[in-house]
Protein backbone atom coordinates (compact mmCIF):
# COMPACT_ATOMS: atom_id res chain seq x y z
CA UNK A 1 0.00 0.00 0.00
CA UNK A 2 1.61 3.32 -1.54
CA UNK A 3 1.75 5.78 1.80
CA UNK A 4 0.73 9.20 1.95
CA UNK A 5 2.98 11.22 -1.10
CA UNK A 6 4.18 14.77 -0.58
CA UNK A 7 5.86 17.51 -3.05
CA UNK A 8 7.88 18.99 -3.23
CA UNK A 9 10.06 17.45 -0.66
CA UNK A 10 12.30 20.85 -0.53
CA UNK A 11 11.34 24.43 -1.17
CA UNK A 12 13.57 27.55 -1.07
CA UNK A 13 12.53 30.73 -1.45
CA UNK A 14 12.47 34.71 -1.15
CA UNK A 15 10.35 36.10 1.48
CA UNK A 16 6.66 37.50 0.07
CA UNK A 17 7.21 34.88 -2.43
CA UNK A 18 4.11 32.34 -3.35
CA UNK A 19 4.59 28.80 -2.51
CA UNK A 20 2.28 25.60 -3.24
CA UNK A 21 2.07 21.88 -1.29
CA UNK A 22 1.15 19.00 -2.86
CA UNK A 23 -0.52 15.80 -0.91
CA UNK A 24 -1.78 12.60 -1.88
CA UNK A 25 -3.58 11.38 0.85
CA UNK A 26 -3.74 7.41 0.92
CA UNK A 27 -6.06 5.43 -0.96
CA UNK A 28 -9.31 5.06 0.76
CA UNK A 29 -8.59 7.85 3.74
CA UNK A 30 -11.41 10.35 4.12
CA UNK A 31 -9.31 12.24 6.78
CA UNK A 32 -6.59 14.53 5.71
CA UNK A 33 -4.55 16.84 7.88
CA UNK A 34 -2.13 19.52 7.15
CA UNK A 35 0.73 20.44 9.80
CA UNK A 36 3.63 22.47 10.66
CA UNK A 37 6.22 21.59 12.74
CA UNK A 38 9.07 23.77 13.79
CA UNK A 39 12.57 22.06 15.10
CA UNK A 40 12.85 20.79 18.33
CA UNK A 41 8.30 21.17 18.57
CA UNK A 42 5.56 18.76 17.70
CA UNK A 43 3.37 18.78 14.99
CA UNK A 44 0.65 21.74 14.66
CA UNK A 45 -2.41 21.28 13.24
CA UNK A 46 -2.84 23.87 10.22
CA UNK A 47 -6.81 22.16 8.67
CA UNK A 48 -8.26 19.42 9.16
CA UNK A 49 -10.65 17.72 6.06
CA UNK A 50 -13.30 15.26 5.91
CA UNK A 51 -13.67 14.13 2.51
CA UNK A 52 -13.67 18.11 0.69
CA UNK A 53 -14.98 19.54 3.79
CA UNK A 54 -12.63 21.45 5.71
CA UNK A 55 -14.35 21.10 9.66
CA UNK A 56 -11.01 22.72 11.29
CA UNK A 57 -9.31 25.54 10.34
CA UNK A 58 -9.13 27.34 13.31
CA UNK A 59 -5.27 27.44 13.27
CA UNK A 60 -4.42 28.19 10.05
CA UNK A 61 -3.46 32.30 9.39
CA UNK A 62 -6.20 32.55 6.58
CA UNK A 63 -4.22 36.27 6.00
CA UNK A 64 -1.73 34.58 4.01
CA UNK A 65 -2.66 30.33 4.00
CA UNK A 66 -5.21 28.84 1.81
CA UNK A 67 -5.84 25.33 1.33
CA UNK A 68 -8.14 22.73 -1.21
CA UNK A 69 -8.97 19.59 -1.36
CA UNK A 70 -10.86 19.16 -4.53
CA UNK A 71 -13.18 15.80 -5.26
CA UNK A 72 -12.33 14.39 -1.57
CA UNK A 73 -8.73 13.43 -2.75
CA UNK A 74 -5.46 15.55 -3.02
CA UNK A 75 -5.01 18.72 -1.44
CA UNK A 76 -2.75 21.39 -1.67
CA UNK A 77 -1.56 24.22 1.04
CA UNK A 78 -0.79 27.54 -0.32
CA UNK A 79 1.56 30.86 1.15
CA UNK A 80 1.17 33.64 -0.19
CA UNK A 81 3.17 35.94 0.74
CA UNK A 82 5.69 33.86 2.45
CA UNK A 83 7.57 35.23 5.46
CA UNK A 84 10.89 34.58 7.40
CA UNK A 85 8.71 32.39 9.74
CA UNK A 86 6.96 30.41 8.00
CA UNK A 87 10.09 28.17 7.48
CA UNK A 88 9.44 24.94 8.84
CA UNK A 89 8.19 21.48 7.73
CA UNK A 90 5.19 21.12 6.09
CA UNK A 91 3.57 17.57 6.88
CA UNK A 92 0.48 16.16 5.39
CA UNK A 93 -1.23 13.11 6.73
CA UNK A 94 -4.54 10.91 6.75
CA UNK A 95 -6.39 8.74 8.23
CA UNK A 96 -9.47 6.02 7.97
CA UNK A 97 -9.55 6.01 11.64
CA UNK A 98 -9.08 9.14 13.99
CA UNK A 99 -6.25 9.29 15.51
CA UNK A 100 -4.14 6.58 13.69
CA UNK A 101 -2.63 9.28 11.43
CA UNK A 102 -0.33 8.15 8.68
CA UNK A 103 2.22 11.11 7.87
CA UNK A 104 3.80 11.95 4.21
CA UNK A 105 7.49 12.59 3.90
CA UNK A 106 6.59 16.65 4.87
CA UNK A 107 7.87 19.35 2.80
CA UNK A 108 10.89 21.84 4.20
CA UNK A 109 10.25 24.92 3.46
CA UNK A 110 13.15 27.62 3.63
CA UNK A 111 12.48 31.44 3.52
CA UNK A 112 15.16 33.57 2.71
CA UNK B 1 1.21 26.47 30.30
CA UNK B 2 1.63 23.71 27.33
CA UNK B 3 -1.67 21.70 26.78
CA UNK B 4 0.61 19.21 26.59
CA UNK B 5 4.06 18.71 28.10
CA UNK B 6 7.22 16.45 27.93
CA UNK B 7 10.93 16.65 29.41
CA UNK B 8 12.69 17.26 25.86
CA UNK B 9 15.66 15.31 27.15
CA UNK B 10 17.91 13.57 25.71
CA UNK B 11 16.76 10.60 27.85
CA UNK B 12 19.87 8.15 27.71
CA UNK B 13 19.25 4.15 27.92
CA UNK B 14 22.15 1.54 28.20
CA UNK B 15 21.22 -1.05 25.44
CA UNK B 16 18.77 -3.77 26.87
CA UNK B 17 17.17 -1.25 29.62
CA UNK B 18 13.78 -0.06 30.01
CA UNK B 19 12.92 3.23 29.09
CA UNK B 20 10.55 5.40 30.34
CA UNK B 21 9.07 8.40 28.66
CA UNK B 22 6.81 10.62 30.32
CA UNK B 23 3.81 13.28 28.98
CA UNK B 24 1.40 14.69 30.89
CA UNK B 25 -1.62 16.89 29.49
CA UNK B 26 -4.14 19.76 30.75
CA UNK B 27 -7.39 19.56 29.33
CA UNK B 28 -9.68 16.74 31.82
CA UNK B 29 -11.60 16.10 28.67
CA UNK B 30 -9.07 14.29 27.06
CA UNK B 31 -10.47 11.17 25.75
CA UNK B 32 -7.55 9.47 23.64
CA UNK B 33 -3.96 9.31 23.98
CA UNK B 34 -0.98 8.50 21.42
CA UNK B 35 2.45 7.71 21.14
CA UNK B 36 4.31 8.82 18.00
CA UNK B 37 7.96 7.82 17.22
CA UNK B 38 10.00 10.42 14.61
CA UNK B 39 13.54 9.36 13.64
CA UNK B 40 15.73 12.45 12.67
CA UNK B 41 14.41 13.81 9.33
CA UNK B 42 11.69 11.91 8.86
CA UNK B 43 7.88 12.16 9.69
CA UNK B 44 6.06 10.69 12.50
CA UNK B 45 4.80 7.38 12.92
CA UNK B 46 2.34 5.83 15.44
CA UNK B 47 3.69 3.53 17.65
CA UNK B 48 0.97 3.26 20.64
CA UNK B 49 -2.73 4.31 21.52
CA UNK B 50 -4.61 3.82 24.59
CA UNK B 51 -8.01 4.75 25.44
CA UNK B 52 -8.47 3.55 29.17
CA UNK B 53 -7.36 3.92 32.22
CA UNK B 54 -4.68 1.22 32.99
CA UNK B 55 -1.81 -0.17 31.15
CA UNK B 56 -1.33 -1.68 26.85
CA UNK B 57 0.76 -3.84 25.72
CA UNK B 58 2.39 -4.09 22.65
CA UNK B 59 5.21 -5.98 22.37
CA UNK B 60 8.04 -4.40 24.04
CA UNK B 61 6.36 -1.25 24.32
CA UNK B 62 3.41 -0.40 26.98
CA UNK B 63 1.45 2.64 27.67
CA UNK B 64 -0.28 3.63 30.37
CA UNK B 65 -2.78 6.53 31.15
CA UNK B 66 -3.82 8.39 34.21
CA UNK B 67 -6.54 10.06 33.60
CA UNK B 68 -7.38 11.27 37.35
CA UNK B 69 -3.36 12.58 37.58
CA UNK B 70 -3.35 13.94 33.32
CA UNK B 71 -0.52 11.62 32.78
CA UNK B 72 0.55 8.82 29.89
CA UNK B 73 3.88 7.43 30.12
CA UNK B 74 5.06 4.67 27.81
CA UNK B 75 7.50 1.92 28.38
CA UNK B 76 10.32 0.76 26.37
CA UNK B 77 11.83 -2.91 27.02
CA UNK B 78 14.80 -4.15 26.09
CA UNK B 79 16.05 -0.88 24.30
CA UNK B 80 17.68 -1.35 21.05
CA UNK B 81 20.08 1.27 19.70
CA UNK B 82 16.92 2.00 16.91
CA UNK B 83 15.26 2.74 19.62
CA UNK B 84 16.72 5.76 19.52
CA UNK B 85 14.64 8.28 18.11
CA UNK B 86 12.31 11.72 19.05
CA UNK B 87 8.79 10.38 20.83
CA UNK B 88 5.57 12.52 20.11
CA UNK B 89 3.08 12.10 23.02
CA UNK B 90 0.26 13.51 21.46
CA UNK B 91 -3.66 13.90 23.19
CA UNK B 92 -7.02 14.39 21.28
CA UNK B 93 -10.63 15.38 22.73
CA UNK B 94 -12.08 14.45 19.92
CA UNK B 95 -11.20 10.47 19.27
CA UNK B 96 -8.44 11.22 17.95
CA UNK B 97 -9.68 13.56 15.31
CA UNK B 98 -7.87 17.01 16.52
CA UNK B 99 -4.68 15.65 18.09
CA UNK B 100 -2.69 18.40 20.20
CA UNK B 101 1.33 16.97 20.07
CA UNK B 102 3.80 17.71 22.61
CA UNK B 103 6.86 19.16 21.73
CA UNK B 104 8.72 15.27 21.99
CA UNK B 105 11.51 13.54 24.13
CA UNK B 106 14.49 12.42 22.90
CA UNK B 107 15.79 8.98 23.56
CA UNK B 108 18.81 7.87 23.27
CA UNK B 109 20.29 4.16 23.39
CA UNK B 110 23.22 3.02 23.76
CA UNK B 111 24.94 0.04 22.47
Amino acid sequence: EAGVVQSPRYKIIEKKQPVAFWCNPISGHNTLYWYLQNLGQGPELLIRYENEEAVDDSQLPKDRFSAERLKGVDSTLKIQPAELGDSAVYLCASSQNPGEQFFGPGTRLTVL
Amino acid sequence: QKEVEQNSGPLSVPEGAIASLNCTYSDRGSQSFFWYRQYSGKSPELIMFIYSNGDKEDGRFTAQLNKASQYVSLLIRDSQPSDSATYLCAVSSEYGNKLVFGAGTILRVKS
